[in-house]
């Protein structure tokens, strides 16, 4: 079993809609991204959240809004999508850096339609 | 320039035989290196990480890390079909920090029975 929940599995969304993924974690890790991956590509950082303050956009549009209720919880605010906005998002977590670094755990991560 | 560079691929090797999977970075600093499989429509899953130049094994993994020539492989022993997989290098960005975590493209492995 993951131990990164992402909700929902699926979202079918208009390009009017406003809609949000959940992310949580408990393994008390103190950084978590999110991530957005097409067919046939690898995951393409979006953000990343560092002891719970947004520490890298990569320049991510901004009808993708990013919020960190706490150490536990990602959130991914979506509005005004477009179809080419249409993958599969990921949510991770990671520990430390440097020599404690265990690496990011995902989620199962959200597939996401906007037609 | 980018970041994590992989063989291209796709691989193909028979049941048993060794499978080996190449990744070169750009970045110097980078401290921390990870290779993840991700079976299709799934999410990427981590299976081995490595800091250190040398060997490190783990069950039928070994990963092997060259900081001198920026190059970290994976190589799986006694391949099986359930091995068939997209496998994804991960090198972390510049610095020690909680920060970037970059990917390459994937090799895409096929173990035919």
């Amino acid at each position: 079993d993951t131990e990164v929940t992402q909700t929902p599995k699926h979202l079918v969304m208009g390009m009017t809609n406003k809609k949000s993924l959940k992310c949580e974690q408990h393994m008390g890790h103190r950084a978590m991204y999110w991530y957005k991956q097409k067919a046939k590509k690898p995951p393409e950082l979006m953000f990343v959240y560092s002891y719970e303050k947004l520490s890298i956009n990569e320049s991510v549009p901004s009808r993708f809004s990013p919020e960190c209720p706490n150490s536990s919880l990602l959130n991914l605010h979506l509005h005004a999508l477009q179809p080419e906005d249409s993958a599969l998002y990921l949510c991770a977590s990671r520990n430390h850096g440097g020599r404690l670094d265990g690496g990011a755990f995902f989620g199962q991560g959200t597939r996401l339609t906007v037609v | 320039q980018k970041e994590v560079e992989q063989n291209s691929g796709p691989l193909s090797v028979p049941e048993g035989a060794i499978a080996s999977l190449n990744c070169t970075y750009s970045d110097r600093g980078s401290q921390s290196f990870f290779w993840y499989r991700q079976y299709s429509g799934k999410s990427p899953e981590l299976i081995m990480f490595i800091y250190s130049n040398g060997d490190k094994e783990d069950g039928r993994f070994t990963a092997q890390l060259n900081k001198a020539s920026q190059y970290v492989s994976l190589l799986i022993r006694d391949s099986q079909p359930s091995d068939s997989a997209t496998y994804l290098c991960a090198v972390t960005g510049r610095g020690s920090t909680l920060g970037r975590l970059y990917f390459g493209r994937g090799t895409q492995l096929t173990v035919w029975p």
